[in-house]
């Protein structure tokens, strides 16, 4: 089953238009890590935010803002007045301990492909 | 700040060769990951190495081997290519301060691209 579900394959807004990425994840743990990560076209990972269970405060970050929301699992992202620069593919990523080898490994979702038109 | 350093970028493979993909992590960083990521697909876990030991096993196929060396650079050997192995192989680097305080916020190389013909 899938641990980080992105239902929002592909996204295509007009520049400065506002976006929301949906994120919803399933783990029984109480401590766990949720990110997100950014892939332009040249393929590199990019890391945006990183947010713990035990903190649910929102983030805002320039034009990104992040709403963490335990009760829905849920870890949406939204870009205000979007750019064409932020098209690419966005992932979210969950870390749980691993009981293998007691570490936190991410594992990401299938990614949402936005692209911003001029 | 220096980053994830991976080598080469870019290598193209017939089936049945070998190939070796290098990582070099930030410094004073020792605990390495490698992802692949196929075509359209998001970046599955294979293995990690903390100080020179594996750590973690996720999706590694048989044919595939890592490890981790005693200056924290990690290579993966890949051995018998397939058609299915092209993709965007990555390397990710972190610092484990413990258990409970390795919070899996890795740094990732730029990736390797590899295709296999």
């Amino acid at each position: 089953a899938q641990k980080v579900t992105q239902a929002q394959t592909e996204i295509s807004v007009v520049e400065k238009e506002d976006v929301t990425l949906d994120c919803v994840y399933e783990t029984r743990d109480t401590t766990y890590y949720l990110f997100w990560y950014k892939q332009p076209p040249s393929g590199e990972l990019v890391f945006l935010i990183r947010r713990n269970s035990f903190d649910e405060q929102n983030e805002i970050s320039g034009r990104y803002s992040w709403n963490f929301q335990k009760s829905t699992s849920s870890f949406n992202f939204t870009i205000t007045a979007s750019q064409v620069v932020d098209s690419a593919v966005y992932f979210c990523a969950l870390s749980e301990l691993r009981d293998s080898g007691g570490s936190y490994i991410p594992t990401f979702g299938r990614g949402t492909s936005l692209i911003v038109h001029p | 700040a220096a980053g994830v350093i991976q080598s080469p970028r870019h290598l193209i493979k017939e089936k049945r060769e070998t190939a070796t993909l290098k990582c070099y992590p930030i410094p004073r960083h020792d605990t390495v990951y490698w992802y692949q990521q196929g075509p359209g697909q998001d970046p599955q876990f294979l293995i990690s190495f903390y100080e020179k030991m594996q750590s973690d096993k996720g999706s590694i196929p048989d044919r595939f081997s890592a490890q981790q060396f005693s200056d924290y650079h990690s290579e993966l050997n890949m051995s018998s290519l397939e058609l299915g192995d092209s993709a965007l192989y990555f390397c990710a680097s972190s610092f484990f301060q413990g258990h409970h305080s390795n919070t899996g916020e890795l740094f990732f190389g730029e990736g390797s691209r590899l295709t296999v013909l």
